[in-house]
């Protein structure tokens, strides 16, 4: 079966802009949730989306918003970038939750420049 | 919240040798343990997983163990092969249920990078 496909795979932009990342989870998958991996930080956890509601939220500004459509898909939007918001955004996606295995994407690499 | 540590950052044996990974994981509430594997600029992977009423799980070359008083867990890696070099994540599930809802949540330790020498 098709795993979790996220879009774009790399991605360049300029402060103040706001950027948009699409995750498709694997098929049957209801949960999805977002992580910013940065070589200094690790793996650190943005929110989590369950059924189109948002359950879990991790210690991320404002800025960083996401939202979960009716067939599990999911995107996640940061506005008004800053240089430090360069990461690779990694999506996962699980039958029900983190304690049932995340399967994840190969991600989104943001620049912001 | 919950708080997983991870050690050593970094670690090198040689080939065939065993490698060990270490995690202590703050929150008590927490009941699901995976590793996962991140090999230079693909995803995470998980390698494997255990629960809270499981003290150990092996896979072939990979084991995990899970001590739930003192709160830490370890993955063991025998006879290390040179495709076994990545960078290696555990992780701490905590899933709540509180009124309205369930949330879930894993946390993860900052990784160990593994460097297995010919």
């Amino acid at each position: 079966k098709a795993g979790v496909t996220q879009t774009p795979r790399y991605l360049i932009k300029t402060r103040g802009q706001q950027v948009t990342l699409s995750c498709s989870p694997i098929s049957g998958h209801r949960s999805v949730s977002w992580y910013q991996q940065t070589p200094g930080q690790g793996l650190q956890f943005l929110f989590e989306y369950f059924s189109e509601t948002q359950r879990n939220k991790g210690n991320f500004p404002g800025r960083f918003s996401g939202r979960q459509f009716s067939n599990s898909r999911s995107e996640m939007n940061v506005s008004t970038l800053e240089l430090g918001d360069s990461a690779l955004y990694l999506c996962a996606s699980s039958w029900r939750g983190s304690d049932y295995g995340y399967t994840f994407g190969s991600g989104t690499r943001l620049t912001v420049v | 919240g919950e708080n997983v540590e991870q050690h050593p950052s970094t670690l090198s044996v040689q080939e065939g040798d065993s490698a060990v990974i270490k995690c202590t994981y703050s929150d008590s509430a927490s009941n699901y343990f995976p590793w996962y594997k991140q090999e230079l600029g693909k995803r995470p992977q998980l390698i494997i997983d255990i629960r809270s009423n499981v003290g150990e799980k092996k896979d072939q070359r990979i084991a995990v163990t899970l001590n739930k008083t003192a709160k830490h867990f370890s993955l063991h890696i025998t006879e290390t092969q040179p495709e076994d070099s990545a960078v290696y994540f555990c992780a701490a599930s905590i899933r709540r249920s509180p009124m309205g809802g369930t949330a879930s949540k894993l946390t993860f330790g900052t990784g160990t990078r593994l460097q297995v020498t010919l």
